[in-house]
C-alpha cells in the first residue's frame, strides 16, 4: 500500500558502507517534499535518524548521511557497527487525495 | 525533554471502538502538530494522522472514515479514536511529535513508546 519502496534488506560488512532506497513519484519526493528517515531498533520505537533530506539530529553520527534526486532519496551509512542493525524507513509527503504523510516500506539492515 | 505516553485498553472487540491517549510531558502541547502511527505486528509503519494544538486535523485517506484525533491542551494530552476495528487493526500504536514549523517540515522527531493494542473477541 505504501507510495514509498525501499529495499526489504541490505546487509554489509563491519566497516563497509551501505546505502538504502526510497523510491516515489512526482505526488510526493518528485513533488519537491522533504524525506526523513527513521531507525528502528529491534522492540524500540522509530528515532529520527535525518530530516530535511540530508540533516542530522543532534547526537546522530555523522556516519549516517541522507540525499535526495529526483524522485528518489538515499540514506547511506559508513562505517557500518553492529549496532547499526535495525530496520530503516523513508518518510514524505503526498500531495495525492487530500495530502497525507507516508512511510517507506521499510528495509532491514544487517551486519555481517 | 519532552517525552510522550501512550495509554489506553490494550484488548479492544471487533466492531467497537478504540481510543488511546498520548500524555506530553516536559514541554507544552502548543505550537506543534502530533501525530499517530501504528505498526502491524511484523510489518512497517503506517501515519494515521495528526493535530495541531489549535484543534485542526489530517488523516490517512485510508482510514479518515473511522478516526477522530482530539486534543486536550489544559490536560496536556491527544487522542485517538478509530471505529468499527476489526483484526486488520492489531498493532502497536505509537504518538509522535510532528515539528512542522513556519510551514517547514522537520520530521517526527519525539516519539512515545508504543502501546500494542490487540483486536478480538
Amino acid at each position: 500500500q505504501s507510495v514509498l519502496t525501499q529495499p526489504p534488506s541490505v546487509s554489509g560488512a563491519p566497516g563497509q558502507r551501505v546505502t538504502i532506497s526510497c523510491t516515489g513519484s512526482s505526488s510526493n519526493i518528485g513533488a519537491g517534499y522533504d524525506v526523513h528517515w527513521y531507525q528502528q531498533l529491534p522492540g524500540t520505537a522509530p528515532k529520527l535518524l535525518i530530516y530535511g533530506n540530508s540533516n542530522r539530529p543532534s547526537g546522530v553520527p555523522d556516519r549516517f548521511s541522507g540525499s535526495k534526486s529526483g524522485t528518489s532519496a538515499s540514506l547511506a551509512i559508513t562505517g557500518l557497527q553492529a549496532e547499526d542493525e535495525a530496520d530503516y524507513y523513508c518518510q514524505s509527503y503526498d500531495s495525492s487525495l487530500s495530502g497525507y504523510y507516508v512511510f517507506g516500506t521499510g528495509t532491514k539492515v544487517t551486519v555481517l | 525533554q519532552v517525552q510522550l505516553q501512550e495509554s489506553g485498553p490494550g484488548l479492544v472487540k471487533p466492531s467497537e471502538t478504540l481510543s488511546l491517549t498520548c500524555t506530553v510531558s516536559g514541554g507544552s502541547i502548543s505550537s506543534y502538530y502530533w501525530s499517530w502511527i501504528r505498526q502491524p505486528p511484523g510489518k512497517g509503519l503506517e501515519w494515521i494522522g495528526y493535530i495541531y494544538y489549535s484543534g485542526s486535523t489530517n488523516y490517512n485517506p485510508s482510514l479518515k472514515s473511522r478516526v477522530t484525533i482530539s486534543v486536550d491542551t489544559s490536560k496536556n494530552q491527544f487522542s485517538l479514536k478509530l471505529s468499527s476495528v476489526t483484526a486488520a487493526d492489531t498493532a502497536v500504536y505509537y504518538c509522535a511529535r510532528h515539528a512542522i514549523v513556519l510551514m517547514v517540515d522537520y520530521g517526527m522527531d519525539v516519539w512515545g513508546q508504543g502501546t500494542t493494542v490487540t483486536v478480538s473477541s
